[in-house]
This record gives structure tokens, C-alpha cells and sequence, in this order.
């Protein structure tokens, strides 16, 4: 299996920052990762689907970097409907794997 | 626009079998994977397979020996069956589809449905 470890586990930020997620793969997994955020009560949303193309609808304070093993999630300007959880999720090989999340509260 | 809706007992007893349906509206069902995941509460999120509209599956090894997922097109909708529960797989069970587009990522999700195992 592809582990997927992302850091920091939590993060503390206000309205307007800018906040970037880690995410490492265990192995090479070229292009194939996707950011989702997770809102309580709620399933997940995709956000970034290929490292980095904008699922349509999400907005463009959302961007995805990386290839290979190492990842990253930015959201700049931060707006209040930001706080939530992030999570990782490799589709290069089964069984899917996710990071542990990363979750992102108000400072 | 896919929907995704996601049916069965909220609670089952240890020992027994969990069963749950997804039913696909919105959308055309074939040339897609679609996949069941879980999430016990205040925890993270477990692929635990997929199938295609052809009845092939992939399913995760951890979970392999229990699991049993089915199609039916011809109704829109996939379902899951996992025997022989504890009390750890208690957990929000979400169906998502597989997409086949890049990065291959779960693009439609259900709201999920609660399944407590408890006797």
C-alpha cells in the first residue's frame, strides 16, 4: 500500500492568511493526487484532482503543486468557510489510500 | 448533476452482516468505478473498494476476506456488503464515484450514513 502522510496534523490561522499543506508519498506517484475538504457533518469535497487542476466551482484562493512523492496544498487569503479538515488521497494504484488530514481552526 | 445517495440499517449487531445501497441518480453509471469509503467518527477516511458497471472489484486488503460489493445498472445503483462485524467497523459509510478523468479522483460523493455495530 501507498502511505500518505500529511503535515502539519493541525494549523492555527486567521481570515486572510495564507496556509499551505504538506502531503508525502511513500512511493512515486507521478500525478496522481487529489486535495478534498471536509466540513463537519458533511463528506468530503474535492478540491484538487491532479495535483493541480481546480475542480469546477471551488475557488481560485485553491491551488495544488508537486509531483513524484511531495505535495502541496496553498490557500491564500483565507475565508471563514475555510475552517475545516484537508485531506490527501493517492489514485495512482488500489487500494486508495488517504492522509490522516490536516485540520485548519481559527487562530 | 450526480447524485449520490447512500441506504440501510443504521444498526447492525456484531457478527452480522452490514448492507448497504448506493443509488446513482443524475447521471449516466457506466464507464466509472464506484467506490465505498468509511470514516469512524472524529477519525480519518478508509477506501474500502470499488467496482465497476461490469462487476469487476477491487477491494482493500485489510478488508478483502469480509467484503462483497454488487452492481445493478439496470437500477442505477452498487452496494456493499461486509460480514461478520465488530465494533470497529463502526463508522460513516460514504459511496463516491471512482472518476476516470485525471488524477481519477472520487468527484461525487453521498451524504454518507451512519452504521453502529452494538448488540
Amino acid at each position: 500500500d501507498i502511505q500518505m502522510t500529511q503535515s502539519p496534523s493541525s494549523l492555527s490561522a486567521s481570515v486572510g492568511d495564507t496556509v499551505t499543506i504538506t502531503c508525502r508519498a511513500s512511493q512515486s506517484i507521478t500525478n496522481y493526487l487529489n486535495w478534498y475538504q471536509q466540513k463537519p457533518g458533511k463528506a468530503p469535497k474535492l478540491l484538487i484532482y491532479a495535483a493541480s487542476s481546480l475542480q469546477s466551482g471551488v475557488p481560485s484562493r485553491f491551488s495544488g503543486s508537486g509531483s513524484g512523492t511531495d505535495f502541496t496544498l496553498t490557500i491564500s487569503s483565507l475565508q471563514p468557510e475555510d475552517f475545516a479538515i484537508y485531506y490527501c488521497q493517492q489514485s495512482y494504484s488500489t487500494p486508495r489510500t488517504f492522509g490522516q488530514g490536516t485540520k485548519v481552526e481559527i487562530k | 448533476q450526480v447524485q449520490l445517495q447512500e441506504s440501510g440499517p443504521g444498526l447492525v449487531k456484531p457478527s452480522e452482516t452490514l448492507s448497504l445501497t448506493c443509488i446513482v441518480s443524475g447521471g449516466s453509471n457506466s464507464s466509472y468505478f464506484w467506490s465505498w469509503i468509511r470514516q469512524p467518527a472524529g477519525k480519518g477516511l478508509e477506501w474500502i473498494g470499488r467496482i465497476y458497471t461490469t462487476g469487476s472489484t477491487n477491494y482493500s486488503p485489510s478488508l478483502k476476506s469480509r467484503v462483497t460489493m454488487s452492481v445493478d445498472t439496470s437500477n442505477n445503483q452498487f452496494s456493499l456488503k461486509l460480514n461478520s462485524v465488530t465494533a470497529a467497523d463502526t463508522a460513516f459509510y460514504y459511496c463516491a464515484r471512482d472518476s476516470s478523468g485525471p488524477g481519477r479522483p472520487f468527484d461525487h460523493w453521498g451524504q454518507g450514513t451512519l452504521v453502529t455495530v452494538s448488540s
